[in-house]
């Protein structure tokens, strides 16, 4: 069955640190892949997404993302994070045969330190 | 252009009433998609809706859950006789339904709480 792992639930970093959370998937084919944020109280916003091509993406606000055909890993970047970047995020993946249906991740939860 | 809007945001039913939540999709796009996010968890596929037709009710529970999107009007989640499992919240998103895949703008979510 399709599913995704974001195996860090939750994450604290400095403020102007770099960050990775780290997102794998499993399907049967190269799935479309996702980054979405969510702040508190508030929906999922769009950072970022993979569809075919370049294996690195960038998105919004600064973050990047690389996916990983061999380690079937999409994982989200940032080199220098900011105090508003606290929030949760979510990787998901779609394909083309579920008609835009995305399965999402936990979530991993990022708070940055002053 | 206005976004995905769902009303009410915040919702407040007994055990054994009725929820009725609604979406409304941003403008020009004809595709809607339920998910509901538990406490602690993940966003979870309910049911993906074209106009008058439901596509896809995989992920929706069996018993009480229906959902419709009219020509005219909002999308509906009816969920009958809530239950204390049911409190979670429930977030819509729209697609024009172009390009591959789908891409999905999500609303701000309703959250439902059953006392």
């Amino acid at each position: 069955a399709q599913s995704v792992t974001q195996p860090d639930i939750h994450i604290t970093v400095s403020e102007g640190a770099s960050l990775e959370l780290r997102c794998n998937y499993s399907y049967g084919a190269t799935p479309y892949l996702f980054w979405y944020v969510q702040s508190p109280g508030q929906g999922l916003q769009l950072l970022l997404k993979y569809f075919s091509g370049d294996t690195l993406v960038q998105g919004i606000k600064g973050f990047e993302a690389e996916f990983k055909r061999s380690q079937s890993s999409f994982n989200l970047r940032k080199p220098s994070v900011h105090w508003s970047d606290a929030a949760e995020y979510f990787c998901a993946v779609g394909h083309y045969n579920q008609g835009g249906k995305l399965i999402f991740g936990q979530g991993t939860e990022l708070s940055v330190k002053p | 252009n206005a976004g995905v809007m769902q009303n009410p945001r915040h919702l407040v039913r007994r055990r054994g009433q009725e929820a009725r939540l609604r979406c409304s999709p941003m403008k020009g796009h004809s595709h809607v998609y339920w998910y509901r996010q538990l406490p602690e968890e993940g966003l979870k596929f309910m049911v993906y809706l074209q106009k008058e037709n439901i596509i896809d009710e995989s992920g929706m529970p069996k018993e009480r859950f229906s959902a419709e999107f009219p020509k005219e009007g909002p999308s509906i989640l009816r969920i009958q006789q809530v239950v204390r499992g049911d409190s979670a919240a429930y977030f819509c998103a729209s697609s024009s339904g172009q390009g591959i895949p789908y891409e999905q703008y999500f609303g701000p979510g309703t959250r439902l709480t059953v006392t």
